[in-house]
């Protein structure tokens, strides 16, 4: 089975910095048919359920402010939001869909 | 727009039955693909499996032997039952939706979840 480590557990950024939040993956979720990595990215502030922020590893879900944005390819991925806002604290997931839908632990964004 | 909400008993005890449903409102079941997913602080988030409109199933191997999901399009509503529970099943229980590229996608619709316990 794919696993998926995010890293870090936690950060603390100042308004306005970058974050960034890492996704490895144990197996690529690259399907080489059509060049598309089966990974997504969801938001859940707390007593909400998650939200879609990115899927296709890179595409932005409609809505999202593009401040957010997603990257990697294979086994390695990254989320970064641009310039933190106060409303983006929450913890942030990764998930692929490649098979048997698994998600990371989890990465917990809160304001320095 | 397509919202999903979650009904079911907040208590079930040991060894009993869980039953959930999952009522689609603003749209209909046709062409998606439907889903039932947990987030537990043990065991973060969980996807237990998914039913087609069809009726045609798949769910987690590691539930796979508790796990029905069935679907009544009359009402617009799909359900979960999961036997034999323990405590280690005790946790937010979540409807979803996947997207419309089907059964490989993500999660784009979620209900608001419902806390189910498990305790005697």
């Amino acid at each position: 089975d794919i696993v998926l480590t995010q890293s870090p557990d936690s950060l603390a950024v100042s308004l306005g910095e970058r974050a960034t939040i890492n996704c490895k993956s144990s197996q690529s979720v690259l399907f080489n048919s059509n060049n598309k990595n089966y990974l997504a990215w969801y938001q859940q502030k707390p007593g909400q359920p998650p939200k879609l922020l990115i899927y296709w590893a890179s595409t932005r879900e409609s809505g999202v402010p593009d401040r957010f944005s997603g990257s990697g390819s294979g086994t390695d991925f990254t989320l970064t939001i641009s310039s933190l806002q106060a409303e983006d604290v929450a913890v942030y997931y990764c998930q692929h869909y490649y098979n048997t839908p698994l998600f990371g632990g989890g990465t917990k964004v809160e304001i320095k | 727009q397509v919202q999903l909400q979650e009904s079911g008993p907040g208590l079930v005890k040991p060894s009993e039955t869980l039953t959930l449903t999952c009522t689609v409102s603003g749209g209909s079941l046709s062409t998606y693909y439907w889903n039932w997913i947990r987030q537990s602080p043990g065991k973060g988030l969980e996807w237990i499996g998914y039913i087609y409109y069809t009726g045609n199933t798949k769910y987690n191997p590691s539930l796979k032997s508790r796990v029905t999901i069935s679907v009544d399009t009359s009402k617009n509503q799909f359900s979960l039952s999961l036997t034999s529970v323990t405590a280690a099943d005790t946790a937010k229980y979540y409807c979803a939706r996947r997207q419309w590229f089907g059964e490989l996608s993500a999660f784009e619709i979620w209900g608001r979840g419902t806390m189910v316990t498990v305790s005697s």
